[in-house]
C-alpha cells in the first residue's frame, strides 16, 4: 500500500494561465474525490468519482475547473484561466466500495499559488 | 445537508495534560462522524470515526471520542498530549446516503513543553 499520491506537490503560476493537477489513488480503491481547502478552513467538496464516472459536483467547482478519471485510475483536476482566488490546497481522497467508503484516505496534497 | 461546527480554532495545552477538542454537527439525518489530524504541508490523517453501536470511539495515538446524539456532539479527548500531537484537528460528518463529507474548519492544537 504506496498511499494516495499527488503531482506536483507545490505549483506557482500567473493569472490567467492554466495548471493540471494529478492524483493516483490506492490501486484497489474505486472511488475518488477532490477538496480545495484554503488558509485557515477545512476542506471543502469539490467532486466524486465512482470508477471512471463523476458522480457529484460541488456548487464551487466554476466552468473553469474540470476533473477526469478516464480509466477509472487516476485523476486529473484542471483549472483554466487561473484566478488569485483559486490559491489553495487541493487535496485527493480516495476510498473503497460501499460500507468501506465511509474511510478516506487523503494524499498530501497539490499546494497551488496563483499570483 | 450537513454542516459542522468546532467550537475552538486554537487550544494550548502543556505536555502531559489533559485536551479535548469540541465539535458539535447539524444533520436531519443520521450521520457518521470522523476525526481528522493534519501536520504541517500534509494530508489528512484519519484518527477515529464512528459509524454505530458504542458512542465511545478509540482511535489512533491515544485519542478518543464520544458521540452525544442529543447533543449532537463528538467531542476528541486524549488523557496526556505529547509534543508530537501539535497539529491541526479537523472533525467531520458525512450522512448514510450521499458522499459528500463536511469539514469544519479546525482545532489548531499546540502542546507547550
Amino acid at each position: 500500500d504506496t498511499g494516495v499520491s499527488q503531482n506536483p506537490r507545490h505549483k506557482i503560476t500567473k493569472r490567467g494561465q492554466n495548471v493540471t493537477f494529478r492524483c493516483d489513488p490506492i490501486s484497489e480503491h474505486n472511488r475518488l474525490y477532490w477538496y480545495r481547502q484554503t488558509l485557515g478552513q477545512g476542506p471543502e467538496f469539490l467532486t466524486y468519482f465512482q470508477n471512471e464516472a463523476q458522480l457529484e459536483k460541488s456548487r464551487l467547482l466554476s466552468d473553469r475547473f474540470s476533473a477526469e478519471r478516464p480509466k477509472g485510475s487516476f485523476s486529473t483536476l484542471e483549472i483554466q484561466r487561473t484566478e488569485q482566488g483559486d490559491s489553495a490546497m487541493y487535496l485527493c481522497a480516495s476510498s473503497l466500495p460501499r460500507t468501506e467508503s465511509v474511510t478516506q484516505y487523503f494524499g498530501p496534497g497539490t499546494r497551488l499559488l496563483v499570483l | 445537508a450537513q454542516s459542522v461546527t468546532q467550537l475552538d480554532s486554537q487550544v494550548p495545552v502543556f505536555e502531559e495534560a489533559p485536551v479535548e477538542l469540541r465539535c458539535n454537527y447539524s444533520s436531519s439525518v443520521s450521520v457518521y462522524l470522523f476525526w481528522y489530524v493534519q501536520y504541517p504541508n500534509q494530508g489528512l490523517q484519519l484518527l477515529l470515526k464512528y459509524l454505530s453501536g458504542s458512542t465511545l470511539v478509540k482511535g489512533i495515538n491515544g485519542f478518543e471520542a464520544e458521540f452525544n446524539k442529543s447533543q449532537t456532539s463528538f467531542h476528541l479527548r486524549k488523557p496526556s498530549v505529547h509534543i508530537s500531537d501539535t497539529a491541526e484537528y479537523f472533525c467531520a460528518v458525512k450522512g448514510l446516503i450521499g458522499n459528500q463529507f463536511y469539514f469544519g474548519t479546525g482545532t489548531s492544537l499546540t502542546v507547550i513543553p
